[in-house]
């Protein structure tokens, strides 16, 4: 059973609308992380969390907002969207925030379309 | 900046072929360095790790040897099997930033012909 739990799977959007992704981890982790992963492009990291407070964001825009209402949720909304955003955004957790020993683990994924 | 290359973007080999995935970094200090395997309709998973520098990662006949002489983690396989086709990621968790913000490289895809 998969432990980082991604809803939808696909999601269709047209331009200018607004769209939340979310994520739920059952693996009992203090840190989540949400990273994108674009045409062409390697995975990039988004934003971290660290017991439902927001540790950075490396996204520039301020459409994307994370939401946090418990410690095994952390979702992302995206107002206004545009074509660009279309991508797959993956949610991420890990036991700690932080530290050389720490692994990431990655849920399936939203394959968000912008039209 | 901290950056992951990989040049490979696709590796074509037959069952049973060795397999050698290139992958260097670039960063201060010494990260934590990963493989991710990424399969179809998934998200990445973590194949191997390794924390300290020179030591070697291995997880399902893969191997890799971080290497801060050169700084290269080169994964490596000596028999790949049709199954084995998926994505791969080199990445690495940079000790500048905490080691919470991971850096991917752009993944070298694998197939694998029976």
């Amino acid at each position: 059973d998969p432990k980082i739990i991604q809803k939808p799977k696909y999601l269709v959007a047209v331009t200018g609308s607004e769209k939340i992704l979310i994520c739920e981890q059952y693996l009992g982790h203090n840190a989540m992380y949400w990273y994108r992963q674009s045409a062409k492009k390697p995975l990039e990291f988004m934003f971290s969390y660290s017991y439902q407070k927001l540790m950075d964001n490396q996204t520039a825009s301020s459409r994307f907002q994370p939401q946090s209402s418990k410690k095994n949720h952390l979702d992302l909304q995206i107002t206004a969207l545009k074509p660009d955003d279309s991508a797959t955004y993956f949610c991420a957790s890990s036991q700690d925030w932080g530290g050389s020993q720490n692994t990431l683990y990655f849920g399936a994924g939203t394959r968000l379309s912008v039209l | 900046g901290d950056s992951v290359i990989q040049m490979q973007g696709q590796v074509t080999l037959s069952e049973n072929d060795f397999l050698f995935i290139n992958c260097t970094y670039s960063t201060t200090g010494y990260p934590t360095l990963f493989w991710y395997v990424q399969y179809s309709g998934e998200g990445p998973q973590l194949l191997l790790q390794v924390t300290t520098a020179n030591n070697k990662g291995s997880s399902r006949g893969f191997e890799a040897t971080y290497d801060k002489g050169t700084t290269s983690f080169h994964l490596q396989k000596t028999s790949v099997q049709e199954i084995d086709s998926a994505v791969y990621y080199c990445a690495m968790s940079p000790v500048n930033t905490g080691n919470y913000k991971y850096v991917f490289g752009a993944g070298t895809r694998l197939k694998v012909i029976a």
